[in-house]
């Protein structure tokens, strides 16, 4: 089965760029089944979606983050990445990674165990 | 501010059922079967327990079900048990290559 696991910076500062990688095991971003997903959990509140990449390469992203979010993929590392500028105390949050089944469907069946990104000086 | 709104808390004591509402729009849980549900346990991910609307995942115990009706999703759980104490998070597509989330749900076992 699939296994998810983040990789990144703990601490970033404010203005700067989030960047984050997921490493699949147990499959592969090449699949033409899936889409590989970011989501976040700011502390004691709720998910939010970020974006999605395909093997392709083609993106979607969340309408209230897009001018700052690029998601990309890398096949022969079987990883994708989340890059996140311009960053603020509110981009304080657990980033998740995820698979999202795809032909069609939006629900997430695997995510990684979260990394909490703080944003401060 | 998230897109759906869930109650912030629910409770309900062992072997009770406890239903937990999921509201959005016309745009979003109104208009596309695609709802799901997460489970999440303390400083854990979340797990899918329901998708499109009312389907469990393999291994999701049948003490979990989802329905709809208008542009209220809801989850129910049946015969609670103490292991069932979590968070737990609606998510619907919206349109547009767009999904959204609702802020959360506290469940208590009594």
């Amino acid at each position: 089965q699939a296994q998810l696991q983040e990789s990144g910076p703990g601490l970033v500062r404010p203005s700067e760029t989030l960047s984050l990688t997921c490493s699949l095991s147990g499959g592969s971003v090449s699949s033409r089944s899936y889409f590989w997903s970011w989501i976040r959990q700011p502390p004691g509140k709720g998910l939010e979606w970020i974006g999605d990449i395909f093997y392709s390469g083609t993106t979607y992203y969340s309408p209230s983050l897009k001018s700052r979010v690029s998601i990309s993929i890398d096949t022969p590392k079987n990883q994708f990445s989340l890059k996140l500028s311009a960053v603020t105390a509110a981009d304080t949050a657990v980033y998740f990674c995820a698979r999202r089944v795809g032909g069609g469907w939006y629900y997430f069946d695997y995510w990684g165990q979260g990394t909490l990104v703080t944003v401060s000086s | 501010q998230s897109a759906l709104t869930q109650p912030p808390s629910a409770s309900g004591s062992p072997g009770q059922s406890v239903t937990i509402s999921c509201t959005g729009t016309s745009s979003d849980v109104g208009t596309y079967d695609f709802v799901s549900w997460y489970q999440q346990h303390p400083g854990k991910a979340p797990k899918l327990i329901i998708h499109d609307v009312t389907k469990r995942p393999s291994g999701v115990p049948d003490r979990f079900s989802g329905s709809k009706s208008g542009n209220t999703a809801s989850l129910t759980v049946s015969g609670l048990q103490a292991e069932d104490e979590a968070d737990y998070h609606c998510s619907s597509y919206a349109g547009s290559s767009n999904i959204v989330f609702g802020g959360g749900t506290k469940l208590t076992v009594l």
